[in-house]
């Protein structure tokens, strides 16, 4: 069965202080991995996409990289109005072409 | 990015009335439109998968009497929740795909049932 887990569940940091989100995912044949930020009361907005192993891809302060079992969200020198909910989900052969989401790892950068 | 729109942002119903949520795509054709239902501090879970002018796929455990899609057109798909009850206050959020294009999503509503 395929699944998505992310961790932290929540993450708290200070302006400034750099770190990365995990996505830990089990598939049958990964179709892609996407990275969204969902706001409070908002419908996810899409960042990234990765295909491969080895694949990088950058958007501002985000950096986000992908391996054969997980993928990171690094974020470099955060500011407060990163604070947002990160999800991960996968696209996979036995998924139906059909987005399957991990819980999200809440960010909360404090000033 | 592609825009997804999605009427109303929040409602709140009486138990027993039915509600209809309507999505977009606002500048681009929608092939195949999905709906999810997010419950608080939870992931977002399928709950259907429809493509213009044909019968919606519907997830697992998901009462396709209850949750009815209509995808009339490229750009535009309805749920609508019949006879709501208190168990189905959810946010609920559409998203869209056109040929060659990602999954966009809208920015979801609120329903709240009394």
């Amino acid at each position: 069965e395929d699944q998505v887990t992310q961790s932290p569940e929540a993450l708290r940091l200070q302006e400034g202080e750099s770190s990365s989100l995990n996505c830990s995912y089990t598939v049958s044949g990964l179709r892609g991995l996407f990275w969204y930020r969902q706001d409070p009361g908002k419908g996810p907005e899409f960042l990234f996409t990765l295909y491969s192993a080895g694949e990088e891809k950058e958007k501002e302060r985000l950096k986000a990289t992908l391996t054969k079992k997980e993928s990171f969200l690094h974020i470099t020198a955060p500011k407060p109005e990163d604070s947002a909910t990160y999800l991960c989900a996968v696209k996979s052969g036995g998924s139906q072409g059909n987005l399957i989401f991990g819980k999200g790892t809440k960010l909360s950068v404090k000033p | 990015g592609a825009v997804v729109s999605q009427h109303p942002s929040w409602v709140i119903c009486k138990s027993g009335t039915s509600v209809k949520i309507e999505c977009r795509s606002l500048d681009f054709q929608a092939t195949t439109m999905f709906w999810y239902r997010q419950f608080p501090k939870q992931s977002l879970m399928l709950m259907a998968t429809s493509n213009e002018g044909s019968k919606a796929t519907y997830e697992q455990g998901v009462e396709k009497d209850k949750f009815l899609i209509n995808h009339a057109s490229l750009t535009l798909s309805t749920l609508t929740v019949t006879s709501a009850h208190p168990e189905d206050s959810s946010f609920y959020i559409c998203s869209a795909r056109g040929s060659g294009t990602g999954q966009f999503f809208g920015p979801g509503t609120r329903l709240t049932v009394l």
